[in-house]
């Protein structure tokens, strides 16, 4: 079935890039999506990826997939306290019909150090 | 404008009790999708609804259903609660049908606690 794997902890200094990295099993994947976790609250889509795209780019973060290997990673460079977070990778698949729905990471906890 | 809003935010039941969560979505999107998220299975999906109809709906069992109004507003139902429903219920809203071609925004979700 699907899945999506990523490591479970990242520490970085501030200041640092930081790439948080994710594999992916649905070849029929359209879009991958990064969403962001902080304590207490709920999911913040922070972007997303089409999967005939290589790379996209906004501000800080930076989204490269590699197709053929089923590989997507997030670099969030300049890394500050505030992106102390989990961060969460996703996958649109085909689920039925002509209904998708999206298949999750376990997460990656980034520690951001002073 | 209003992101998407889940009511309560806590919530401690009994096991056998049953229980509503609601969720508002972003004016203008159609599309409502409900995940549970625990710390043993992380995110799993629960249903979509687009339109007032069920589109998807992931492996739980019937103890969970759910159902979207006119005005795409959702609920969903836990009936026959059991320890292992204790989670954070999240609800996300799209514009389209489809997530893949609209993606999901995320409420703050219900941490729903069954003792």
């Amino acid at each position: 079935g699907e899945d999506v794997e990523q490591s479970l902890f990242l520490s970085v200094r501030e200041g640092d890039s930081s790439v948080i990295n994710c594999t992916y099993t649905d070849s029929s994947s359209t879009y991958l999506y990064w969403y962001k976790q902080e304590p207490g609250a709920g999911l913040q889509l922070l972007t997303y990826i089409f999967s005939n795209m290589d790379m996209k780019q906004d501000q800080r973060l930076t989204v490269l997939l590699n197709k053929k290997d089923k590989h997507l990673s997030l670099r969030i460079a300049d890394t500050q306290t505030g992106d102390s977070a989990i961060y969460f990778c996703a996958e649109s698949f085909l689920s039925s019909g002509s209904a998708r729905q999206l298949t999750f990471g376990s997460g990656t906890q980034l520690t951001v150090l002073p | 404008k209003a992101g998407v809003t889940q009511t309560p935010r806590y919530l401690i039941k009994t096991r056998g009790q049953q229980v509503t969560l609601s969720c508002s979505p972003i004016s203008g999107h159609r599309s409502v999708s409900w995940y549970q998220q625990t710390p043993g299975q992380g995110l799993q999906f629960l249903f979509e609804y687009f339109s007032e109809t069920q589109r998807n709906k992931g492996n739980f069992p019937g103890r969970f259903s759910g159902r979207q109004f006119s005005n795409s507003r959702s609920e969903m139902n836990v009936s026959t609660l059991e320890l292992g429903d204790s989670a954070l219920y999240l609800c996300a809203s799209s514009l389209a049908e489809h997530s893949y071609n609209s993606p999901l925004h995320f409420g703050n979700g219900t941490r729903l606690t069954v003792t």
